[in-house]
């Protein structure tokens, strides 16, 4: 079973939509970070969250941690096909793990039509 | 640009082999942590090293072994290869005073026959 569950896990849109990707879990992490993932490529980082409540944006892309440091959310804004990628969300450091060990959802892949 | 970089590649085995990963970064850490990722999945944590020494691992066997050098560059070293061990492998590296936020590597896919 995945510590992480990532929803949904394909999205295909058009240009100039706005779609939102959720990140659940029952532990709760101490920092929570986004990726994006080209084909054969490592992960780069977007963001990482770390206090409750908390959020980020990055030009059309926001970013929200749960109060209780167990989920997350990535919304982007007037979606471009440059988008497209796989988008990772990675939880850190549950309580009885490795400090800074990464849990990783499954992803999803994110697909924008011109 | 995160400065890590991993070689080979691309790397075609087969079953039974042996094979060796590295990894190395341009900026000062102490962190380094393995991962697998295999088709269509998210990575799978494999091992930590800090300061040169395993501090921490996941669900893999033994014959997934790993070093990380003074110089911090680190390898991955997998035995007697399986078909399942067909991915793309990844290092990460945390900096120091970092909030667990861990910079990925390009990766190397691994093809074991």
């Amino acid at each position: 079973t995945q510590l992480l569950e990532q929803s949904p896990q394909f999205l295909s849109i058009q240009e100039g939509e706005n779609l939102t990707v959720y990140c659940n879990s029952s532990s709760v992490f101490s920092s929570l970070q986004w990726y994006r993932q080209e084909p054969g490529e490592g992960p780069v980082l977007l963001v990482t969250v770390v206090t409750g409540g908390e959020v980020k944006k990055l030009k059309r892309l926001t970013f929200q941690f749960g109060d209780a440091r167990k989920d997350s959310s990535l919304h982007i804004t007037a979606a471009q096909p440059g988008d497209t990628g796989l988008y990772l969300c990675a939880g850190a450091s549950p309580r009885g793990s490795t400090l800074g060990r990464l849990y990783f959802g499954r992803g999803t892949q994110l697909t924008v039509w011109p | 640009e995160t400065g890590v970089t991993q070689s080979p590649t691309h790397l075609i085995k087969t079953r039974g082999q042996q094979v060796t990963l590295r990894c190395s970064s341009q900026s000062g850490h102490n962190t380094v942590s393995w991962y697998q990722q295999a088709l269509g999945q998210g990575p799978q944590f494999i091992f930590q090293y800090y300061r040169e020494e395993e501090n921490g691992r996941g669900n893999f066997p033994p014959r997934f072994s790993g070093l990380q050098f003074p110089n911090y560059s680190s390898e991955l070293n997998v035995n007697a290869l399986e078909l399942d061990d067909s991915a793309l492998y990844l290092c990460a590296i945390r900096t120091s005073g970092s909030t667990d936020t861990q910079y990925f590597g390009p990766g190397t896919r691994l093809t074991v026959l």
